[in-house]
């Protein structure tokens, strides 16, 4: 059961926000999310366990819904640095293997 | 503190070649996976590891073996490539979160 990510593709301005999402069908424990920058391999950028929870640092942040069973990566203000392929990694239990989303790609023009 | 290292980088492989991308990771992390990545497909879960002697199949194991000898070791083995098999894959080893290698370009022709 993969999770479905939207949109699939956006294009922003420097300073834009941006919203990516995660939905799954099944019941989540947690939800990832990593950055991939064109050639090179993906990166950790935050786990959110589920209790509805907001974490993130900076810019950069991101929401839990179990209930919905959905997470939202929220990027404010972008920067040229954010530009990537997004990725949302769900778990049904802790000791679960991450499922990854098809990725979301975000550009960021100057 | 190198994290996660695959060899090799790129390769590329005859139809019915075997090889075996090798994983080494210095963060005594317990489990370890390989994922394949394909345009349009996200990662895929090929195998994993929940520790040292132990593998299980992921999503798509079929044309691919693995061994994980050492805890910081994991092979992943192509027995006989197929075309079907380019690929880029990638390592990772789980402590908080993912930390992934920097990937094998692999194709077959």
């Amino acid at each position: 059961q993969q999770p479905v990510q939207s949109p699939q593709a956006v294009i922003l301005r420097e300073g834009e926000d941006a919203v990516i999402n995660c939905s799954s069908s099944k019941a989540l424990y947690s939800v990832h999310w990593y950055r991939q920058k064109h050639g090179e391999a993906p990166v950790f950028l935050m786990i959110l366990l589920k209790g509805g929870e907001q974490k993130g640092h900076e810019k950069i942040s991101a929401s839990f819904n179990e209930k919905k069973q959905q997470s939202s990566l929220y990027l404010t203000a972008s920067q040229l640095s954010y530009s990537g392929t997004y990725f949302c990694g769900t778990l049904g239990n802790r000791d679960d293997k991450i499922i990854f989303g098809k990725g979301t790609r975000l550009h960021i023009l100057p | 503190n190198a994290g996660v290292t695959q060899t090799p980088k790129f390769r590329v492989l005859k139809t019915g070649q075997s090889m075996t991308l090798l994983c080494a990771q210095d963060m005594n992390h317990e489990y370890m996976y390989w994922y394949r990545q394909d345009p349009g497909m996200g990662l895929r879960l090929i195998h994993y590891s929940v520790g040292e002697g132990t593998t299980a199949k992921g999503e798509v194991p079929d044309g691919y073996n693995v061994s994980r000898l050492k805890k910081q070791n994991f092979l992943l083995g192509l027995e006989s490539a197929a075309p079907s098999q380019t690929s880029v894959y990638f390592c990772a080893s789980s402590g908080h979160g993912y930390t992934f290698g920097s990937g094998t370009r692999l194709t077959v022709v």
